[in-house]
């Protein structure tokens, strides 16, 4: 079955800390892999996402990602945090079949993102 | 571009009542609209799969006749909840795949909804 962990519920850092949030999936079939982001009051917003080639995705506002099929995980990682990055982070998986399965989504539950100034 | 829109941002309703919920592409034409459902401190939850002109796919143990989707344009889906009760309150997502191709979704602000 089809699913998406986020191990970290929630992650406390001060500024200037290096961040990772991990990210697992199961997915059976070729898988797209994103992270979005929720900030306070807002809505999802991409952050980055990976399709295929180069497994070191880079994306907004610093953020980085990896894909590594052996260990089905895709973690997102940012060398130095800021107190705007405070925030929910989702983690999601997608196929690329075609039809109705085409785009469908399966998210993670979420990590919390507390950046301390 | 790529905005996706909801309306209301809120809403309030008595139980038994029914409330609409609109969701729409603002700059692109989506052949596809998810409805997702999040609950706090948790994970969005697929509802259905809305596609331009056909019926809404519904995910496993999400009442149809419930949640009503209706899908009339290519910039246009609404959710429905009918005879609402208190276990509807929740936070209602949806978001929108361009129909030019792509698996990336944009997403809505989303929609509380507050059954009294």
């Amino acid at each position: 079955a089809q699913s998406v962990s986020q191990h970290n519920h929630h992650v406390i850092l001060s500024e200037a800390a290096s961040l990772e949030l991990g990210c697992n999936y199961s997915y059976g079939g070729t898988v797209n892999l994103f992270w979005y982001v929720q900030y306070p009051g807002q809505h999802l917003q991409l952050l980055l996402k990976y399709f295929s080639g180069d497994p070191l995705v880079k994306g907004i506002k610093g953020f980085e990602a990896e894909f590594i099929k052996s260990k089905f995980s895709f973690n997102l990682r940012k060398p130095s945090v800021q107190w705007s990055d405070t925030a929910e982070y989702f983690c999601a998986a997608g196929g690329r079949g075609r039809g109705s399965t085409l785009g469908r989504l399966y998210f993670g539950r979420g990590t919390q993102l507390t950046v301390w100034p | 571009g790529a905005v996706v829109s909801q309306h209301p941002s809120r809403v309030i309703c008595k139980s038994g009542t029914s409330v609409k919920i609109e969701c729409r592409s603002l700059d692109f034409q989506a052949t596809t609209m998810f409805w997702y459902r999040q609950f706090p401190k948790q994970s969005l939850m697929l509802m259905a799969t809305s596609n331009e002109g056909s019926k809404a796919t519904y995910e496993q143990g999400v009442e149809k006749d419930k949640f009503l989707i209706n899908h009339a344009s290519l910039t246009l889906s609404t959710l429905t909840v009918t005879s609402a009760h208190p276990e509807d309150s929740s936070f209602y997502i949806c978001s929108a795949r361009d129909w030019r191709g792509g698996v990336e979704q944009y997403f809505g602000p989303g929609t509380r909804l507050t059954v009294t």
